[in-house]
């Protein structure tokens, strides 16, 4: 089981601000993702990682960025909020196995409210 | 196209008894595997229960088990015994490969509620 950690747990702030949503874990996991979430509805993939160096774009087109500078952290940044970025946000991440047998572990989550 | 189906938006169950939530998934590939989570009011996703294609049995975590059905494509999870902390929200996920990569899909959700 993976430890994974998200801060801030919630986030209110007002529009045009630049954040950055902290995801980190310390089971040297290749891959990491980014989910959205809207209350109560399906997850969403953004951004994913296999490794250092390494970042994809998710299904969901979304105006946030994220970095992989070392194995253990997953920062997503967005450099100009909008309300319409409220939302939860989840990451998660898998070792590296057989594409099928992966289990990915999620973290807390962030909850962004943007005014 | 890989789908994951959830009928139920939201399911009640009186605590101690054992509930079933559905799940269908639509894929054409022979490799693939399927995850419960549990998501509480307080947002944290957490996984529950696994089971890949080529499994012969169900696989089983406590008082979870997967009710695999691979020619009826469905795999719902089954909660005996529930407990108040059961009352959450839960998603069936697959992960299949997508455009060349495997990727998790996951459902709309089911909300249960425990009733004491």
């Amino acid at each position: 089981e993976a430890d994974i950690y998200q801060t801030p747990r919630y986030l209110v702030i007002g529009t045009g601000k630049k954040i950055t949503l902290e995801c980190s874990q310390t089971m040297g996991h290749d891959k990491m993702y980014w989910y959205q979430q809207d209350p109560g509805m399906e997850l969403h993939l953004i951004h994913y990682s296999y490794g250092v160096n390494s970042t994809e774009k998710g299904d969901l087109s979304s105006e946030s960025t994220v970095s992989r500078i070392r194995t253990e952290h997953f920062p997503l940044t967005l450099e100009s909020a909008r309300p319409s970025h409220t939302s939860q946000y989840l990451c998660a991440s898998s070792e590296s196995r057989t594409g099928f047998l992966e289990t990915q572990y999620f973290g807390p989550g962030t909850r962004l409210l943007v005014l | 196209a890989q789908k994951i189906t959830q009928t139920q938006p939201g399911m009640f169950v009186q605590e101690k008894e054992a509930v079933t939530l559905d799940c269908t998934y639509d894929t054409s590939d022979p490799s693939y595997g399927l995850f419960w989570y549990k998501q509480p009011s307080s947002g944290e996703m957490i996984f529950l229960i696994y089971q890949g294609s080529y499994d012969q049995q169900n696989a089983t975590e406590g008082r979870y088990s997967l009710n695999f059905q691979k020619a009826r494509k469905s795999a719902n999870l089954v909660i005996s015994a529930s407990q108040l902390g059961d009352s959450a929200m839960y998603f069936c996920a697959m992960r299949a490969p997508v455009d060349s990569s495997y990727k998790l899909i996951f459902g709309s959700g089911t909300r249960l509620l425990v009733r004491p």
